[in-house]
């Protein structure tokens, strides 16, 4: 299966603690997406990397969160000293800039669960 | 501020009727409209998308339809099946995409 891919699938943690995501694209897609997606809502938009640049980030994305693509292929997502409000589906999706750049490919989301 | 909206949570469809999900939007700029299905446990796939400059793209069972002036788009599947039960999303482009909150489509046997 060469499609998107996340780990870990699940992650409960307290508030507080800091927790670290990861994202693998497809491996040809030299851009790769974060997003958010809570419940009844679709994705909402956090961040995104052509190669290893970070290219735009949301306010959305407040100074608890970082996200890295260090060589241009797989990228993390962390969020540090966790809140309740931080539980949701996050996303990640990749594509080319050439072609057809709105056509994302999503990964199939870690499920956060702050307690 | 929603710039992209999906005002009906959910819908229900026998099999083999037409089913049309609506979205609406509010800035002109978008220069491109996407549908993404999703279902449980798995990320959004994508559907169709069109481009701001034409009103109508077709893909097999699905159509999207713009209407710019009323700034309003819309997905026909026709005819309807059971697999195609789902959330369906509309994404809107202005550099990224904005995404819709939603409609969940039910097509019943």
């Amino acid at each position: 299966d060469t499609g998107v891919s996340q780990d870990p699938r699940h992650k409960i943690t307290k508030r507080g603690q800091n927790v670290t995501f990861r994202c693998d694209p497809i491996s040809e897609h030299n851009r790769l997406y974060w997003y958010r997606q809570t419940l009844g809502q679709g994705p909402e938009f956090l961040t995104y990397f052509q190669n290893e640049a970070q290219l735009e980030k949301s306010r959305l994305l407040s100074d608890r969160f970082s996200a890295e693509r260090p060589k241009g292929s797989f990228s993390t997502l962390e969020i540090q000293r966790t809140e309740q409000g931080d539980s949701a589906m996050y996303l990640c999706a990749s594509s080319l800039s050439s072609g057809h750049p709105y056509e994302q490919y999503f990964g199939p989301g870690t499920r956060l669960t702050v307690t | 501020d929603q710039q992209v909206k999906q005002n009906s949570p959910s819908l229900s469809v026998q099999e083999g009727r037409i089913s049309i999900l609506n979205c609406d939007y509010t800035n002109s700029m978008f220069d491109y409209f996407l549908w993404y299905k999703k279902y449980p446990a798995e990320g959004p796939t994508f559907l169709i998308s069109i481009s701001s400059i034409k009103d109508k793209n077709e893909d097999g069972r699905f159509t999207v339809f713009l209407n710019k002036s009323a700034k309003h788009l819309s997905l026909h599947i026709v005819p309807s099946q059971p697999g195609d039960s789902a959330v369906y999303f509309c994404a809107s482009r202005l550099g990224k995409l904005i995404f819709g909150q939603g409609t969940e489509l039910s097509v019943k046997p």
